[in-house]
């Protein structure tokens, strides 16, 4: 049984940096083709694609994001960080970690999610 | 980036009768493996999104068979053959063949 689930702060300041971390179980981030993804989802609004790391270690980030993003993993212990700078106002959401099987297979396992404010 | 455009963005569907939404990518999503790399999910009211089809048209496990999905290259369709209560919630297209990966905005599906 695959689980997800994200952790972090739910209220930061504009300026400081967000540290979010995603704790699976139930596969291996070590496995040939799979791979973990970031999605956020601003209140009342669409999803939003942030960045994903393949289990070779592979990264790939939204170009609107790139220069605030960093995701690693742990796979010893079965986690995927994801740091985003320069926190906005505009960065409120909610923020999703899913994994998935392959590129093709779809995001078929998703956390709970996480809400984050970014507010003085 | 690849654009996703759905429609309808609302659909107000009766229970029983079948419903349709449409995504249009703005460049094919059809790989030179012959795959499409194609995801449709449903976010249910206060709930993560959960897949429903990929590569275009293979139903996630423990999907209903009322959901199928078809298409390919840049047109794409969901279909529910018999809309029941627990299917309302926003359903989004996404597209897998390159980064950024993209999301459609999203068709709000309401019981009428």
């Amino acid at each position: 049984q695959i689980t997800l689930k994200e952790s972090g702060p739910t209220l930061v300041k504009p300026t400081q940096t967000l540290t979010l971390t995603c704790t699976f179980s139930g596969f291996s981030l070590s496995t040939s083709a799979v791979l973990v993804g970031w999605i956020r989802q601003p209140p009342g609004k669409a999803l939003e694609w942030l960045a994903l790391i393949y289990w070779d270690d592979d990264k790939r980030y939204s170009p609107s994001l790139i220069s605030r993003l960093t995701i690693t993993k742990d796979t010893s212990k079965n986690q995927v960080v994801l740091t985003m700078t320069n926190m906005d106002p505009v960065d409120t959401a909610t923020y999703y970690c899913a994994h998935r099987r392959s590129i093709l297979t779809g995001f078929n396992y998703w956390g709970q999610g996480t809400l984050v404010t970014v507010s003085s | 980036d690849i654009v996703m455009t759905q429609s309808p963005l609302s659909l107000p569907v009766t229970p029983g009768e079948p419903a349709s939404i449409s995504c249009r990518s703005s460049q094919s999503l059809l790989h030179s493996d012959g795959y499409n790399y194609f995801d449709w999910y449903l976010q249910k009211p206060g709930q993560s999104p959960q897949l429903l089809i990929y590569s275009g048209s293979s139903r996630a496990s423990g999907v209903p068979d009322r959901f199928s999905g078809s298409g390919s290259g840049t047109d794409f369709t969901l279909k529910i053959s018999r809309v029941e209560a627990e299917d309302i919630g926003i359903y989004y297209c996404m597209q897998a063949l390159q980064t950024p990966y993209t999301f459609g905005q999203g068709t709000k599906l309401e019981i009428k």
